[in-house]
């Protein structure tokens, strides 16, 4: 089976710290992604990777940057966070491209900023 | 993506087959028929996907009619366990995104 773990699944932050979520995948999948899931919003895709050091913007980028330095993590980074990134965040990663290559999620890490 | 239109709710008895509809009449070609889950503060859960042919799995069936217009996820044996919103997902391996999906729940 295919195993998505991401670091943390809650975590409280203060306005203005540098955040880091950890994601590991373990199927040696090529692809991974990152979105956030709000009420109402639906699920929305921050960043995505292709390959080890590539990486490309989503919908909604502002705010983050990932890493991704090894194939099975990537990692998400709120540089500045705001109460406005308070949501849930799901990793995912799927093996390749195209509409038969289903996307695996994590447990999501529920984040608040206060 | 196409749009596809999934009934809010449904109940089911544990034991019992639990069959979730799913419309999609605006499908394209190279779309594949999608099922996901989530229970209550988890990640979305991948069941089962298709093209146009039946498919089974360990968790579940996936029934897609011949003019692909819509679908039936079969899950055979219901469990308390299996009460979650299923969302059915017409991609075409653009953009993922989840519609309201159906909460089903699975009661004694």
């Amino acid at each position: 089976d295919v195993k998505v773990t991401q670091s943390s699944r809650y975590l409280v932050k203060r306005t203005g710290e540098k955040v880091f979520l950890e994601c590991v995948q373990d199927m040696d999948h090529e692809n991974m992604f990152w979105y956030r899931q709000d009420p109402g919003l639906g699920l929305r895709l921050i960043y995505f990777s292709y390959d080890v050091k590539m990486k490309e913007k989503g919908d909604i980028p502002e705010g983050y940057s990932v890493s991704r330095e090894k194939k099975e993590r990537f990692s998400l980074i709120l540089e500045s966070a705001s109460t406005n990134q308070t949501s849930m965040y799901l990793c995912a990663s799927s093996f390749g491209w195209g509409s038969n290559q289903p996307q695996h999620f994590g447990d999501g890490t529920r984040l608040s900023i206060l | 993506d196409a749009k596809t239109t999934q009934p809010t709710s449904m109940d089911c008895a544990e034991g019992r087959a639990a069959n979730l509809p799913c419309n999609h009449s605006t499908i394209s070609g190279n779309e594949y028929v999608y099922w996901y889950r989530q229970i209550h503060s988890q990640g979305p859960q991948y069941i089962i996907h298709g093209l146009k042919n039946n498919e089974t799995n360990e968790m579940a069936s996936l029934i897609i009619t011949e003019d692909r217009k819509s679908s039936t996820l079969i899950l055979p044996h219901a469990t308390l366990r299996d009460t979650a919103v299923y969302y059915c997902i017409a991609w075409g391996g653009n953009k993922l995104t989840f519609g309201t999906g159906t909460q089903l729940k699975v009661e004694l």
